[in-house]
């Protein structure tokens, strides 16, 4: 079946310093990808649409410059934290799609100290 | 360990008439159960949750869903479907160990006219 990689699985970083989080789908094209946060005890939500050639499309209230975000191939997707706070500590997990299957990566949880 | 089913792959349901899509779930403890919806072209959308309370729980575009312990069941219901309710389904439960959502394969939902 198909498959998307999400690396790393977990970081820990300094408050100030940037992370840079990979969605692969390893078996597929994905012109589109999407990607969630998922705060402690919250359910998922979507932070933004990740379009292969093209600027993302975020969901309100999510901060673009804060949440880089580039699709460069159809089958790779980064999500960059750019000067991280603890406020940025979370999970955050992307998806794919294929023959309509929703597929996951196993997400990645990030703290910030 | 915990896991989710969704035992149809699509349902069909004209519009005006009442759809279900259905959901089981095997959790130790008390489950925390979710819907999520996926239009064509657009990231997961949180539709309702189930936490604790009422087995009846409301949710986004009229939707609803029913709690019920003994069958370990979380359907999603609504009482007249519209057209621009086609889209795919997911139901997901909270793996407590983890506290990471665990999805259901999903369920499409077609609404003819």
């Amino acid at each position: 079946g198909a498959v998307v990689s999400q690396h790393p699985s977990w970081v820990i970083c300094k408050s100030g310093t940037s992370v840079k989080i990979e969605c692969r789908s390893l078996d597929f094209q994905a012109t589109t990808m999407f990607w969630y946060r998922q705060f402690p005890k919250q359910s998922l939500m979507l932070m933004a649409t990740s379009n292969e050639g093209s600027k993302a499309t975020y969901e309100q209230g999510v901060e673009k410059d804060k949440f880089l975000i580039n699709h460069a191939s159809l089958t790779l997707s980064t999500l960059t934290v750019t000067s991280a706070h603890p406020e940025d500590s979370s999970f955050y997990i992307c998806s794919a799609n294929t023959n309509e299957k929703l597929f996951f990566g196993s997400g990645t949880q990030l703290s910030v100290l | 360990a915990q896991s989710v089913a969704q035992p149809e792959d699509q349902v069909n349901v004209a519009e005006g008439n009442p759809l279900t899509v259905k959901c089981t779930y095997s959790v130790s403890g008390n489950p925390y159960l979710f819907w999520y919806v996926q239009y064509p072209n657009r990231g997961l959308q949180f539709l309702l949750k189930y936490i604790t309370g009422d087995n009846l729980v409301k949710g986004s575009y009229g939707f609803e869903a029913e709690f019920n312990k003994s069958q370990t069941s979380f359907h999603l219901k609504k009482p007249s479907a519209l057209v621009s309710d086609s889209a795919l389904y997911f139901c997901a439960v909270r793996d407590m160990n983890t506290d990471k959502l665990i999805f259901g394969t999903g369920t499409r939902l077609q609404v003819f006219p």
